[in-house]
């Protein structure tokens, strides 16, 4: 079973200051993938952030990076630099045997 | 070119119509998935299929029954729809059945069921 936990539901950062977001997971599979999507008001999924579980290394992409822990199933999202554009509903998942398992969301509201 | 494209994008019905949503997607991706989002913006898993072949079915009514022609869509028909029926519906694909370079998303199909 795999199941994914964001106990934040709702955070709020200033324009260009740094913001984490919590994600814990749990799950049976020994090979899976851990994602970050993002959904603004447009309501599009788009993905933000891909980190494949066999690897130590944290995934960056741009102003994006994760912080993963594999021992405690933890996997966070820091925003460096927020911008006005980061504000959406942040989801984060992990892939099962056959499909992508979310977590409840953090809207996150990036303030001027 | 829309990688998953949904349509349509909007729907309003009556309850106890029956109604489709289509997904496609120009990937070439082997799996495609049904993804339920409630007013809470919870996602929630409700079909998958890859290469045309039902691989998952969570606890849905079956009243929703999904169909896969080819791998390259997977439609969605609800009969005798509800007014807990009403949430945005999203299709997805993914290169495989473990989603190892991620998952694409249409665009979702907002359900109003008055």
């Amino acid at each position: 079973a795999q199941t994914v936990t964001q106990s934040q539901p709702e955070m709020s950062v200033q324009e260009a200051e740094t913001v984490t977001l919590s994600c814990t997971y749990d799950t049976s599979e020994s090979n899976y993938y851990l994602f970050w999507y993002k959904q603004p008001p447009s309501r599009q999924m788009i993905l933000v952030i891909r980190q494949e579980a066999y690897k130590q290394q944290n995934a960056t992409e741009n102003r994006f990076s994760v912080n993963f822990q594999k021992a405690a199933k933890s996997f966070s999202l820091k925003i460096s630099d927020s911008q006005l554009g980061d504000t959406a509903m942040y989801f984060c998942g992990g892939s099962g045997a056959n499909n992508l398992f979310f977590g409840t969301g953090t809207r996150l509201t990036v303030i001027p | 070119d829309t990688a998953v494209s949904q349509t349509p994008k909007y729907l309003v019905t009556q309850m106890g119509n029956d109604k489709s949503i289509k997904c496609e997607q120009n990937l070439g991706h082997d799996t495609m998935y049904w993804y339920k989002q409630d007013s809470k913006k919870f996602l929630k898993i409700m079909f998958s299929y890859n290469n045309k072949e039902l691989i998952i079915n969570e606890t849905v009514p079956n009243r929703f029954s999904p169909k896969s022609p080819d791998k390259a869509h997977l439609n969605l028909h609800i009969n005798s729809l509800e007014l807990g029926d009403s949430a945005v519906y999203f299709c997805a694909s993914s290169q495989d059945r473990k989603g190892t370079y991620g998952y694409t998303f249409g665009s979702g199909t907002r359900l109003t069921v008055v």
